[in-house]
């Protein structure tokens, strides 16, 4: 247990469907970040949010809406998604948003769109 | 673009080896190197943070070594054990960049 808890663990949707991940630390980190893997890919930062406020964006295409109402939760809103969204998402905390901090992986969300 | 190569991909060795993999990184501006080990349908967890050149970090018999002027680190797997088996993934940082950029890893199995 990293005490990063993530759900559902896994999903599937089709193109039209609205759906949210959701993802909640229980570390008094004050950073969170979503990642999204594909495969064969390395892991690729979409957003981090520090002190609830969203410190970078990874050009990441508007159908994927962060959301982040307090320092322990974070959300990820998915709307209109494209098969190629097909991926794990994870989610990570850390004391802060600094890198000299290591950080704590949720054990992921494995969405499929259909 | 920053580039974080691991090699090799793969390894598979026996209940007892020892092993090491690679990670390199563009040696200018290097601020931190991260190492994750990740266990299949676990979460990424964290080996070491390093930041300085000559940086050697310990954790059982799992250890790192980091050298920022020529852009690697070593991770070193000492006796290998079947509860090793996973893929460890590097990360890395520059002074300028606001986020870690991560390998693709690389994938151990160790057998009996």
């Amino acid at each position: 247990e990293t005490g990063v808890t993530q759900t559902p663990r896994h999903l599937v949707m089709g193109m039209t469907n609205k759906k949210s991940l959701k993802c909640e630390q229980h570390l008094g980190h004050n950073a969170m970040y979503w990642y999204k893997q594909s495969a064969k890919k390395p892991l690729e930062l979409m957003f981090v949010y520090s002190l609830e406020e969203r410190v970078e964006n990874n050009s990441v295409p508007s159908r994927f809406s962060p959301e982040c109402p307090n320092s322990s939760h974070l959300f990820l809103h998915l709307h209109t998604l494209q098969p190629e969204d097909s991926a794990l998402y994870l989610c990570a905390s850390s004391p802060s948003g600094g890198s000299s901090y290591e950080q704590y992986f949720g054990p992921g969300t494995r969405l499929t769109v259909t | 673009i920053l580039n974080v190569e691991q090699s090799p991909q793969s390894l598979h060795v026996q209940e007892g080896d020892s092993t090491n993999f690679t990670c390199s990184f563009p040696s200018s501006n290097f601020y931190a190197l991260h190492w994750y080990r990740w266990e299949t349908a676990k979460s990424p967890e964290a080996l070491f943070v390093m930041t300085l050149n000559g940086d050697e970090k310990k954790k059982g018999r799992i250890s790192a070594t980091l050298n920022t002027k020529e852009g690697y680190s070593y991770l070193y797997i000492k006796g290998s054990q079947p509860e090793d088996s996973a893929t460890y993934l590097c990360a890395f940082k520059t002074g300028t960049a606001s986020k870690l950029t991560f390998g693709t890893g690389t994938r151990l199995q160790v057998t009996l």
